[in-house]
């Protein structure tokens, strides 16, 4: 079945530091990848997603390309700000409608 | 606009005692609805999930049960609640397209004592 490994945390950075979480995935056909966040005492929320190969989703100054070839979804942020301290999760969803979650990185920003 | 309404927000339930956590989709007709539980070092364990009124996927042999008596309602149930059954569970619900995002509700933490 349908599969996501993302890296383990924590993952603690310095303010303004570059942030790069890994994401794999084992999926038939062509499923739809997202990236979730759950802020400290929130609930989930899209963060960003690419529908198709080699699409680009970004928001709030995170981006993250849909490779096929690599079957990753790697989330990417170039100056990370204390308030992205949060617990990212990263998903896939195919043609069977079930939405299957990595297990979460968790992430300690410092000032 | 669309709301998800999940209830009770904590519950302390004693072993053995049932279970049923009840979730709602307001401002959408037909929904896909789905049941994970969040467990430190497990992530989001998808549970249910449901395309339509009577139609229930298991994704993980349990104690726990799912029903979908309404086109917006979604139960989370048991008849004998075990120690392992204590965590967070979230109802979700999406469009029923692939693309489209998936939106929580508030979650109910539960505790078996």
């Amino acid at each position: 079945g349908n599969s996501v490994t993302q890296m383990e945390g924590p993952v603690t950075l310095s303010e303004e530091a570059f942030l790069t979480i890994n994401c794999t995935y084992t999926a038939t056909g062509y499923p739809s990848l997202f990236w979730y966040v759950q802020y400290p005492g929130e609930g989930l929320q899209l963060l960003l997603k690419a529908t198709k190969a080699d699409d680009k989703g970004s928001n709030k100054g995170f981006e993250a390309t849909y490779r096929k070839e690599t079957t990753s979804f790697h989330l990417e942020k170039g100056s990370v700000q204390v308030s992205d301290s949060a617990v990212y999760f990263c998903a896939l969803s195919g043609r069977d409608d079930k939405i299957i979650f990595g297990k979460g990185t968790r992430l300690h920003i410092l000032p | 606009s669309q709301t998800i309404h999940q209830w009770p927000a904590t519950l302390v339930q004693p072993v053995g005692s049932p279970l049923s956590l009840e979730c709602t989709v307001e401002g959408t007709s037909n929904p896909n609805l789905y049941w994970y539980r969040q467990a430190a070092g497990r992530g989001l364990q998808l549970l249910f999930y449901s395309v339509g009124i009577g139609q229930i996927s298991s994704e993980v042999p349990q104690n726990l049960s799912a029903s979908r008596p309404q086109d917006r309602q979604f139960i989370l149930s048991s008849k004998k609640l075990l120690l392992s059954d204590s965590g967070f569970y979230l109802c979700a619900w999406t469009l029923g397209l692939s693309n489209t995002e998936a939106f929580f509700g508030q979650g109910t933490r539960l505790t078996v004592v």
